[in-house]
């Protein structure tokens, strides 16, 4: 089936630093998604992405849809503690009915 | 509601037993979504449901596992003769269907699932 291959698995980072995660995919994906987990709830959308080349920005995230369409990256600038949890990248091809998701990138951020 | 909310937050089963899991979706939204997450992974597609068409069951492990949706409103995932590998967070979605799919996804807090 389709997969994410999402990178870091894990970081730590001193509070203040930039984040940058990557998604990567065999497959040509039409929407890339990014999520938020804190533990025991479900994931928030951070960011929505339609269009290859599309860099989108929420704040203090920024995130992209690689041109070839099998990629995306997303940027934390500043981070700070409530930053922590795991970000998840998804991804839609626009025919099928499910999101595919990656595998997780788990932030910590020390002081 | 406010959002989807999902019963039991926590159940605890015996190995053979079945279960049943509930998912409300948000009120109006006509897609309804089954992902499992086992214990530091990522996300696994289950079962999705849109309105009045066929579900979409490509995700479901085996046939021990099935769901079912009443109209555009609650959804009960069923595992029958649970195996300790069931042992998961089982988390709904529910989303607006516009033109372009789907646009947010809204998760509830999950089931926790602990088959002994």
């Amino acid at each position: 089936g389709q997969q994410l291959n999402q990178s870091p698995q894990s970081m730590f980072i001193q509070e203040g630093e930039d984040v940058s995660m990557n998604c990567t995919s065999s497959s040509i994906f039409n929407t890339w998604l990014w999520y938020k987990q804190d533990p025991g709830e479900g994931p928030v959308l951070l960011i929505a992405l339609y269009k290859a080349g599309e860099l989108t920005s929420n704040g203090r995230l920024t995130a992209q849809f690689g041109i070839t369409r099998k990629d995306s990256f997303l940027n934390i600038s500043a981070s700070i503690p409530s930053d922590v949890g795991i970000y998840f990248c998804a991804a839609h091809t626009g025919t099928a009915s499910k999101l595919t998701f990656g595998t997780g990138t788990r932030l910590q951020v020390t002081l | 509601g406010a959002g989807v909310s999902q019963s039991p937050s926590n159940k605890v089963t015996e190995k053979g037993k079945d279960v049943e899991l509930r998912c409300d979706p948000i009120s109006g939204h006509t897609a309804l979504y089954w992902y499992r997450q086992r214990l530091g992974q990522g996300l696994e597609f289950l079962i999705y449901f849109q309105g009045n068409s066929a579900p979409d069951k490509s995700g479901l492990p085996s046939d021990r596992f099935s769901a079912e949706r009443t109209g555009e409103s609650v959804s009960t995932l069923t595992i029958q003769r649970t195996q300790q590998e069931d042992s998961a967070v089982y988390l709904c979605a529910s989303s607006q269907r516009g033109g372009q799919v789907p646009r947010t996804l809204h998760f509830g807090n999950g089931t926790r699932l602990t088959v002994t």
